[in-house]
């Protein structure tokens, strides 16, 4: 759901599960999306990343999925771990007001819990 | 070698005083980017740098603030007459691509400076 705040929406799962962890973005003319994890302390971890010309785009254990007819992001964790237990960011390099370089815009962030 | 480093990791300052925070992006990264993260929110656009050219600084929120980068590299952000509001993390960030992030490019961050404003 959508929260404000220091309400961020949840996940919990439990270890070995899959996870899957949406974003919406809102600029139609972003053409670079990533995903950072983001661990307490710490700063943001660049995760993967993805062109707007790509539907889909695999790593280690990790898949980004994009649906540019309805702007929506996710990223989904296989066999997930303790150790993926974090915030995580989508970003978007929204190319407005004739910006010529890639300035990342944050979405809110979504918590994600993994119980053992 | 290592990653983007910044220091102080933690500052408290009272009202009214100067604050300023180092960044030391990662060797050869020609962009630099500065970040505010309120409690609880996704980082927030401050300024961009490319190399030692401020390009962007339409995300600074006031003139209280101020960045710069003068021989290309280390970067610093100044904050006179703190203010409560103030109160964040502050992120740096860099990539080795001239025209910031893009694929294939990622921005790098540090791990922050958490500023405290009594």
């Amino acid at each position: 759901g959508e929260n404000v705040g220091l309400h961020l929406p949840t996940l919990s799962v439990q270890e070995g599960d899959n996870s899957i962890i949406n974003c919406a973005y809102s600029n139609s003319a972003s053409d670079y999306f990533i995903w950072y994890k983001q661990e307490s302390g710490k700063g943001p971890q660049f995760i993967i990343d993805i062109r707007s010309n790509m539907d889909k785009r695999q790593g280690q254990r990790v898949t980004v999925l994009l649906n540019k007819t309805v702007k929506h992001l996710s990223l989904q964790i296989a066999a997930t771990q303790p150790g993926d237990s974090a915030v995580y960011f989508c970003a978007e390099n929204g190319l407005t007001g004739g910006t010529s370089y890639g300035k990342l815009t944050f979405g809110q962030g979504t918590i994600l819990t993994v119980h053992p | 070698g290592a990653g983007v480093s910044q220091s102080p990791r933690y500052k408290v300052a009272k009202r009214g005083q100067d604050v300023a925070l180092r960044c030391d992006p990662i060797s050869g990264h020609v962009s630099l980017f500065w970040y505010q993260q309120a409690l609880g929110q996704g980082p927030e656009f401050l300024t961009y740098f490319q190399n030692e050219a401020q390009l962007d600084k339409s995300g600074l929120p006031s003139d209280r603030f101020f960045a710069e980068r003068p021989e290309g590299s280390v970067s610093t952000l100044k904050i006179q007459r703190t203010q409560q509001e103030d109160s964040a993390v502050y992120l740096c960030a860099s990539s080795w691509e001239t025209g910031g992030a893009f694929f294939g490019s990622p921005l790098h961050f540090g791990n922050g400076t958490r500023l405290t404003v009594t």
